[in-house]
């Protein structure tokens, strides 16, 4: 079964590390995205990428890092920079011309 | 800039009743428009889409109609079910990048 596929489901650290977080899809997908998404609010776009070794920064870039050298795979990194990084996080991927993204299951991060 | 403006939520409904939550988009040309649900602790799932004017995007039970004069795209179902309780999100996206432009989401609660 094709799909998208994130881990952990749920991470805790502490304030202060950086924490990676897996993003790997099976799809052939070219186009690869990464969301958070706070209590209660809509989705914010934080990295984005359309082709391997290419990515942009969304609206919400600061204090996150990423790197796609595989099409299939798309991590994103929490840095300590990040000052409020408890969230949920939703990564996509789209296939080539068409316009809708598919999710993976989300990480919920915490940090205390 | 583009826009996506969702009705507030919560919206609670009783088992079999008229679901409509609407969904109006602010946006330069023909843009394509999609419903997403979430469902508690999930990620998003596709639900419709209409990719031109007069389109009819159906799926479950739902549908919703691409609406150009009024830009909008409101999500409707005949008969709901408790199974339907969820975060739905109505999303834009142009062909020139292929960014989806969001809605805040509305919560709909289905009480039996």
């Amino acid at each position: 079964d094709g799909g998208i596929t994130q881990s952990p489901k749920y991470l805790f650290r502490k304030e202060g590390q950086n924490v990676t977080l897996s993003c790997e899809q099976n799809l052939n997908h070219d186009a690869m995205y990464w969301y958070r998404q706070d209590p209660g609010q809509g989705l914010r776009l934080i990295y984005y990428s359309q082709i391997v070794n290419d990515f942009q920064k969304g609206d919400i870039a600061e204090g996150y890092s990423v790197s796609r050298e595989k099409k299939e795979s798309f991590p994103l990194t929490v840095t300590s920079a990040q000052k409020n990084p408890t969230a949920f996080y939703l990564c996509a991927s789209r296939r080539g011309a068409a316009y809708e993204q598919y999710f993976g299951p989300g990480t919920r991060l915490t940090v205390t | 800039g583009d826009s996506v403006t969702q009705m507030e939520g919560p919206v609670t409904l009783s088992e079999e009743a008229f679901l409509t939550i609407n969904c109006t988009y602010t946006a330069t040309g023909y843009p394509s428009l999609f419903w997403y649900v979430q469902y508690p602790g999930e990620g998003l799932q596709l639900l419709l889409k209409a990719t031109k004017a007069d389109d009819k995007g159906s799926n479950k039970g739902f549908e919703a109609t691409y609406r150009k004069e009024t830009t909008s795209f409101h999500l409707e179902k005949g008969s709901v079910q408790v199974s339907d309780s969820a975060v739905y999100f109505c999303a834009l996206t142009h062909d020139s990048n292929y960014q989806l432009i969001w809605g805040a989401g509305t919560k709909l609660i289905i009480k039996p």
